[in-house]
């Protein structure tokens, strides 16, 4: 089965630390995505990718930007992170219109 | 207004009860997912369905394309099965999915 793989569960970053956030998934999928997910909000994208290098906002890209330099992976930054970034993240992957597979997550606190 | 609405936001229910979550979208879709996140983060997808109905094991998922609404059901509930479960539509022409905000549920033994 498809593994999507998210470098941390649990992160404490101080206000204004630059933060990364890997993603690797071993399927060979074209679409990448990441997420943001708040009580009351759901699951909100911050971007989405669909091949290396190419990189599409989503609703909510204000204060993150991507990277995607291989195929497998896909890396989340925090430029300067703020506390209204405390939030759980969820990398996802999927091939086309496909069936979509999900990390773990990542519960990022700022501080 | 949600393109995804889904109800009830959270349900309760005693083990061995038949629960039903529903899913309504105001878009046309390609395909609908259904989704199961537990406590602690992890996403799983139930199922994915674009005509008919679904089966695996207690749960099912029904969709109709006309009235543009979907149900999970679970029979013989049990505690195991509390979490969140997440209704996400293909809209035509995207990969992006969109989400409904997900429908909490509880059981209790």
């Amino acid at each position: 089965d498809v593994k999507v793989t998210q470098s941390s569960r649990y992160l404490v970053k101080r206000t204004g630390e630059k933060v990364f956030l890997e993603c690797v998934q071993d399927m060979d999928h074209e679409n990448m995505f990441w997420y943001r997910q708040d009580p009351g909000l759901g699951l909100r994208l911050i971007y989405f990718s669909y091949d290396v290098k190419m990189k599409e906002k989503g609703d909510i890209p204000e204060g993150y930007s991507v990277s995607r330099e291989k195929k497998e992976r896909f890396s989340l930054i925090l430029e300067s992170a703020s506390t209204n970034q405390t939030s759980m993240y969820l990398c996802a992957s999927s091939l086309g219109r496909t069936r979509a597979f999900f990390g773990q997550g990542t519960r990022l606190t700022v501080v | 207004k949600n393109e995804v609405e889904q109800s009830p936001q959270n349900l309760t229910a005693q083990e061995g009860e038949f629960i039903t979550i529903n899913c309504s979208y105001s878009v046309g879709i390609s395909a609908l997912h259904w989704l199961q996140q537990h406590p602690g983060g992890g996403i799983v997808s139930l199922f994915m369905l674009s005509s008919g109905k679904k089966k695996h094991g207690r749960l099912i998922a029904t969709i109709n394309i006309q009235e543009k609404h979907s149900s999970l059901h679970i029979t013989a509930s049990h505690p195991r099965d509390s979490a969140v479960y997440i209704c996400a539509c293909f809209p035509p022409n995207t990969d992006k999915l969109i989400f409904g905000t997900g429908t909490r549920l509880q059981v209790f033994p």
